[in-house]
């Protein structure tokens, strides 16, 4: 079975900290993906990043890095220098290769930028 | 714009009624799914397709039921409303690449049983 695992249900933070939201999972597969979503206020899912198993280099795109730990299971996503649009809930999510692309998500956290 | 769209966008049902999502996709992908989204659960798959004519069941696929009679339009049918089905359901679609999948979401339905 898979879990997808997010500690944190609600992160408040002032615009420009950093902030890091972690991830934790479970498989028994040695080949899967990891991914981020987010979800803001007006509802929709946006697709963010999808990590492969063998790949765990960590990947930077602007204010938003994400460090991928095989070893501890985890895939813990920051932003730099948060800003109030950065608001929303974000979801990890786990795909088993080759089952479809049935994703298992975690159970989101809720992250709050305020002025 | 992955073109997923969903219908209706906002329901309101009482219970025993049946009720029929849809979903339509205007880009030919084989892999369709249901996810509906509940506080404190994230999203939990309902049913997925893997072609016309071919479903099967996710971990919470019980009072649903699925159909797909053409590539573009994946219908989720709750036979009989019940409360524990409020709920918003997501439709998505697996898009490929050389880079792997991934799954892109409609807008989502809003369903209140009442």
């Amino acid at each position: 079975a898979q879990k997808v695992t997010q500690a944190q249900t609600e992160i408040s933070v002032v615009e420009k900290e950093d902030v890091t939201l972690d991830c934790v999972y479970e498989t028994r597969d040695t080949t899967y993906y990891l991914f981020w979503y987010k979800q803001p206020p007006s509802g929709e899912l946006v697709f963010l990043i999808r990590r492969n198993s063998f790949d765990e280099q960590n990947e930077i795109s602007g204010r938003y890095s994400w460090n991928f730990q095989k070893s501890t299971s985890s895939f813990n996503f920051t932003i730099t220098a948060s800003q109030v649009v950065d608001s929303a809930v974000y979801f990890c999510a786990l795909i088993r290769t080759g089952t479809a692309s049935k994703l298992t998500f975690g159970t989101g956290t809720r992250l709050q930028v305020t002025l | 714009d992955a073109g997923i769209t969903q219908s209706p966008r906002h329901k309101v049902t009482e219970t025993g009624t049946p009720v029929t999502l849809r979903c339509h996709q205007t880009e030919n992908h084989r892999y369709m799914y249901w996810y509906r989204q509940d506080p404190g659960h994230g999203l939990r798959l309902i049913h997925y397709s893997y072609g016309v004519k071919d479903t099967d069941k996710g971990e919470v696929s019980d009072g649903y039921s699925v159909s797909r009679s053409k590539t573009e339009d994946f219908l989720l049918t709750l036979e009989s409303a019940t409360s524990s089905q409020t709920s918003v359901y997501f439709c998505a679609i697996s898009e490929s690449s050389g880079l792997g999948e991934k799954l892109l979401f409609g807008s989502g339905t809003q369903l209140s049983v009442l």
